[in-house]
């Protein structure tokens, strides 16, 4: 079946460490996303790409980073210069003819700085 | 810029009662408005969408939402709630223009449904 794979599900690091979360999707999509959740706050998009070896900073990209190699996979490091990285990480793609701005979601990755 | 208002943050009510969620959007431009549901520990899901067209869009599960231009609402409702509804409600817009935009949805706080029995 096709869809987005994202992993680990669950995540701990100590301070000072970065982490890279995977995602990986085999709908074909051209444009991927990735947003983070907050309780209460809905979900803020941190970085978004829309062709391989292309990528936009969105709302909340400070202390991210993001590379976009194939168009299956969209890897999303948080780095140490975040300075609230505990947070659930959703990932997301959308296709040519999908549906105006129809996104799919991954399950999502949840980071917790120890 | 867009903006997205859910104005409850949670919602308890009674199975096979009533329910509504209310949604308040602000943008300079006409939008599309979405609907997501997020059940615990998961990524969400499209419940409906509101891109032209009828102002009155229908989900398969009984959910309908109603777009209101002049209110800038798009409230979420359903006549009789199941205990399977409870769930994480999101509100979202994104603005027509022309796709520049590129799926870049703005979302609301989201509204916590929780059905008892």
């Amino acid at each position: 079946d096709g869809g987005i794979t994202q992993s680990p599900k669950y995540l701990f690091r100590k301070e000072g460490q970065n982490v890279t979360l995977s995602c990986e999707q085999n709908l074909n999509h051209d444009a991927m996303y990735w947003y983070r959740q907050d309780p209460g706050q809905g979900l803020r998009l941190i970085y978004y790409s829309q062709i391989v070896n292309d990528f936009q900073k969105g709302d909340i990209a400070e202390g991210y980073s993001v590379s976009r190699e194939k168009k299956e996979s969209f890897p999303l490091t948080v780095t140490s210069a975040q300075k609230n990285p505990t947070a659930f990480y959703l990932c997301a793609s959308k296709g040519r003819g999908q549906g105006t701005n129809v996104l799919t979601f991954g399950a999502g990755s949840r980071l917790t700085v120890l | 810029a867009q903006s997205v208002t859910q104005l409850d943050s949670q919602v308890p009510v009674f199975e096979e009662a009533p329910v509504e969620l209310r949604c308040n959007y602000s943008s300079s431009v006409s939008v599309y408005l979405f609907w997501y549901v997020q059940y615990p520990n998961q990524g969400l899901q499209l419940l409906l969408k509101y891109l032209s067209g009828s102002t009155l869009v229908e989900s398969i599960n009984g959910f309908e939402a109603e777009f209101n231009k002049s209110q800038t609402s798009f409230h979420l409702r359903k006549p009789s709630v199941h205990i399977s509804d409870t769930a994480e409600y999101f509100c979202a817009v994104s603005e027509n223009a022309g796709g520049t935009s590129y799926g870049k949805l703005t979302f609301g706080q989201g509204t916590i449904l929780t059905v008892h029995p």
